[in-house]
């Protein structure tokens, strides 16, 4: 099946510190997802992205579905952003979303 | 407002015993989805349903049942037969397989 790979596994910053979180997948998909887990468990999708570029405040995030990877970009993190940032993809002909092991971010103040 | 509910949050299940964790959606979502999630794990696969009354099972099925008679309703039972069921549970939904996934604050259940 196929392959997700995020990258960093653990990333502390100070507030106000940009980041980019790397996630690398085996194989062509058709759908890519972002999500953001809070310390409550909670998955927020943060963005839908197969390919091409999205920006929602100070995230944003690219998809090149070609050389199979994305990128999600925090700038100026603040304390909330912490938590565990995951990727997840599916392929065509599959039900199922693939998740890779996710980067665990601390903001600290 | 739309989304998705899953009920209790924490539950608590002695061994030998079937629990039911419940999952409802206001979103008018075809597609609902089971996942579990061990510590600083990702997600696997439980179960999904496409519509009513038809259910797959995905990658970790053994020792879990579902059902789906309603296109709201898509509950999960921890049978006695899953050896090691502690662990958080989340629900999921989707409009489409080609759409993005919303998901539910999920339910923590511990095994005593």
């Amino acid at each position: 099946g196929i392959q997700v790979e995020q990258s960093p596994p653990d990333l502390i910053l100070q507030e106000g510190a940009n980041s980019t979180l790397r996630c690398n997948f085996s194989d062509s998909v058709n759908n890519l997802q972002w999500f953001h887990q809070n310390p409550w468990g909670q998955l927020i999708n943060l963005f839908y992205i197969p390919s091409g570029t999205k920006q929602n405040g100070r995230l944003s995030a690219t998809t090149v579905a070609t050389e199979r990877y994305s990128l999600l970009y925090i700038s100026s993190s603040q304390t909330t952003d912490s938590g565990v940032y995951f990727c997840a993809v599916r392929q065509g002909g599959s039900e199922k979303l693939v998740f890779g092991k996710g980067t665990k971010l601390t903001v600290n103040p | 407002d739309g989304g998705i509910t899953q009920s209790p949050k924490y539950l608590f299940r002695k061994e030998g015993q079937n629990v039911t964790l419940s999952c409802e959606q206001n979103l008018n979502h075809d597609a609902m989805y089971w996942y579990r999630q061990d510590p600083g794990q990702g997600l696997r696969l439980i179960y999904y349903s496409q519509i009513v009354n038809d259910f797959q099972k995905g990658d970790i099925a053994e020792g879990y049942s579902v059902s789906r008679e309603k296109k709201e309703s898509f509950p999960l039972t921890v049978t006695s037969a899953q050896k090691n069921p502690t662990a958080f549970y989340l629900c999921a939904s989707s409009i489409h397989r080609l759409n993005g996934y919303t998901f539910g604050s999920g339910t923590r259940l511990t095994v005593v």
